[in-house]
């Protein structure tokens, strides 16, 4: 069965550090992977997702994530925050195959910025 | 809108009420799925529907939960004698072919 460990539940960084949110997964075939925020009382957007190509992902906002078969991880990076980064992050991994899947989802992190 | 949309977006009811909850899927997103997330944990899953059919309803959490779509397009979850612990966000997502699932901004669900 598929599972999505995210190893910090609270993360701060000053602003203009680097932000490193850890993810690791457990699944039995290749994964999609990915990583949705959500801001406060905003709804969940897609930051960015790995689907078996390029192992390093970009996505908006600055951030990405690099790929690790051999870690089972899928950590979340971006080199300089910012205040408007402040929000809950998620890491994903799509269980099943076909059309009948579902998302197994982190427990998520909360990423805090300070000024 | 070209987004998913829920409504109402907030549900204040009493315990042991009925309440019905609206998803617009994204136009032509055939599957539709609803999760529920309770304070300060990641999503559950509820049910997915791929076209009006829901092929899996194994995170419903009891029978008073109950869900449908129509169309093949918008869905309705439905909460039957509404329990305390039933308050959470419920949240809708719409897919095409791909494994990205677009949300909707959530139905927020107090049961005083």
């Amino acid at each position: 069965a598929q599972s999505v460990t995210q190893l910090d539940s609270h993360v701060s960084v000053s602003e203009g550090t680097p932000v490193l949110l850890r993810c690791n997964y457990s699944s039995s075939y290749s994964p999609s992977l990915f990583w949705y925020v959500q801001h406060p009382n905003k709804g969940l957007q897609l930051l960015l997702k790995y689907t078996s190509a390029a192992t390093l992902v970009k996505g908006i906002n600055g951030f990405e994530a690099e790929f690790k078969k051999s870690e089972t991880s899928f950590h979340l990076t971006k080199p300089s925050a910012h205040m408007s980064d402040a929000a809950e992050y998620f890491c994903v991994v799509s269980d099943g195959i076909g059309n009948n899947r579902k998302l197994i989802w982190g427990l998520g992190t909360s990423l805090a910025v300070n000024p | 809108g070209a987004g998913v949309s829920q409504s109402p977006s907030n549900k204040v009811t009493e315990k042991g009420k009925d309440v019905e909850l609206r998803c617009d899927p994204i136009s032509g997103h055939t599957a539709l799925y609803w999760y529920r997330q309770s304070l300060g944990q990641g999503l559950e899953f509820l049910i997915y529907f791929q076209g009006n059919s829901a092929p899996d309803k194994s995170g419903l959490p009891s029978d008073r939960f109950s869900a449908e779509r129509t169309g093949g397009s918008v869905s309705t979850l439905t909460i039957q004698r509404t329990q305390q612990e039933d308050s959470a966000v419920y949240l809708c997502a719409s897919r095409l072919n791909t494994d990205t699932q677009y949300f909707g901004p959530g139905t927020r669900l107090t049961v005083l």
